[in-house]
């Protein structure tokens, strides 16, 4: 079974841009989260989606926004970027109460 | 205010020792609580869990104990090995909860010395 997939996996950007990123959850796995790790912090919660909706989100300004499609791969989008988000993107879905993460998009802005 | 605690924010153990890495937390309703590993610009990888109805839970080389008295549990590895060295999250719920719920510590180090 293929594990969370996400793209791309770096990526550069400059100030003021936006950005959009691509997850694939588990097969099978219906719901999709995203987080951000920044160096030296833990992992914060951005958004969680299910069935197309969006179910809970963490404390990130509007900026940062998500949405889900029929099949559960999700993306994220990432408006007038600040340095501030350059950071590690992760997705992730959930089976039970355990999480599986994807590796990764490495965001860094310019 | 954070309820998941990694007090060590890195640890070196010599090749073939044991690898203690622990973790409190402050919600007497968690009842699952998970270990993840993570490489430099990678996910964090699931290791193992527990719930709270346990112990103990062991998988190979990876023990997690859990004091609910105490709220705290640790992580034992044995044999320590090279390849172990990452950055160690723990993880804290309540059973059948969002990920929004699913509190993660700000994750030790380990460095694993040849």
């Amino acid at each position: 079974k293929a594990g969370v997939t996400q793209t791309p996996r770096y990526l550069i950007k400059t100030r003021g841009q936006q950005v959009t990123l691509s997850c694939s959850p588990i097969s099978g796995h219906r719901s999709v989260s995203w987080y951000q790790q920044t160096p030296g912090q833990g992992l914060q919660f951005l958004f969680e989606y299910f069935s197309e909706t969006q179910r809970n989100k963490g404390n990130f300004p509007g900026r940062f926004s998500g949405r889900q499609f029929s099949n559960s791969r999700s993306e994220m989008n990432v408006s007038t970027l600040e340095l501030g988000d350059s950071a590690l993107y992760l997705c992730a879905s959930k089976s039970g109460n355990t999480i599986y993460f994807g590796e990764g998009s490495w965001l860094t802005v310019v | 205010d954070q309820q998941v605690k990694q007090n060590s924010p890195s640890l070196s153990v010599q090749e073939g020792r044991i690898s203690i890495l622990n973790c409190d937390y402050t919600n007497s309703m968690f009842d699952y609580f998970l270990w993840y590993k993570k490489y430099p610009a990678e996910g964090p990888t699931f290791l193992i869990s527990i719930s709270s109805i346990k112990d103990k839970n062991e998988d190979g080389r990876f023990t997690v104990f859990l004091n609910k008295s105490a709220k705290h549990l640790s992580l034992h590895i044995v044999p320590s090995q090279p390849g172990d060295s990452a950055v160690y999250f723990c993880a804290a719920s309540t059973t059948k909860t969002s990920y929004d719920k699913v509190i993660f510590g700000p994750g030790t180090s380990l460095s694993v010395i040849p």
